[in-house]
């Protein structure tokens, strides 16, 4: 079976300081992968998505950027932090099938505070 | 531009109530609209939806597509207090498998 690992669950960081998130996959090969962010109450943000090894999709324009160096691994980083990046970060994979179940599954998020 | 509004924003029922969420999306070669619920952390998967008319159902839940009118409910039936969470929705498209997720619905069940 499929599981989707993130760390660290809970991340408090100063402003100016570098980021790093990471997201693993098991269970399958070549997942689109997502990372979305959630601020307080709101809906899923999607920020960069790939459908393979070094292909990056960036949906909206910040300081933060993504790199996915191996098929089942996904990093988000920053090399300066903004008190806006505060809020909860969600790594995710999807395969899709034609005429199949098109689902997406969640890792466990890392919920950031920016101080 | 691709979007999906969900109504209520949020709202407050007592056990044993119905509720009827909405969810209604705009997105350009729609695929598949999908409804989660999140709780504290990671949204868990409930239905996909993919033709007008056929209900799904799991238990207390159950939801429904229009295709023509480009909207989604998704029905809560004698709600309980494990029921309070977030309610997302996402509809995805023919492309590269991009989920457009709406802002949520954040449910209360009181006791």
């Amino acid at each position: 079976s499929q599981t989707i690992h993130q760390w660290p669950a809970t991340l408090v960081q100063p402003v100016g300081s570098p980021l790093s998130l990471e997201c693993t996959v098991e269970g399958t090969s070549n997942p689109n992968l997502y990372w979305y962010r959630q601020a307080a109450g709101r809906g899923l943000q999607l920020l960069f998505y790939s459908v393979g090894i070094g292909q990056i999709s960036s949906e909206v324009p910040q300081n933060l950027s993504a790199s996915r160096p191996q098929d089942r691994q996904f990093i988000l980083s920053s090399k300066k932090l903004l008190l806006s990046d505060s809020g909860f970060y969600l790594c995710a994979w999807s395969v899709l099938f034609s005429g199949s179940t098109d689902t997406q599954y969640f890792g466990p998020g890392t919920r950031l505070t920016v101080l | 531009e691709d979007k999906v509004v969900q109504s209520p924003l949020s709202l407050v029922v007592h056990e044993g109530d119905t509720v009827t969420l909405n969810c209604s999306y705009e997105v350009t070669n729609f695929r598949s609209l999908l409804w989660y619920k999140q709780e504290k952390k990671a949204p868990t998967f409930l239905f996909m939806l993919t033709s007008s008319g056929i209900e799904k159902k799991s238990g207390r839940l159950s939801s429904i597509l229009d295709k023509k009118e480009l909207f989604s409910i998704l029905n809560i039936t004698a709600t309980q207090t494990g029921d309070s969470a977030v309610y997302l929705c996402a509809a995805t498209t023919d492309s590269w498998g991009k989920f457009q997720f709406g802002a949520g619905t954040q449910v209360v069940v009181t006791p």
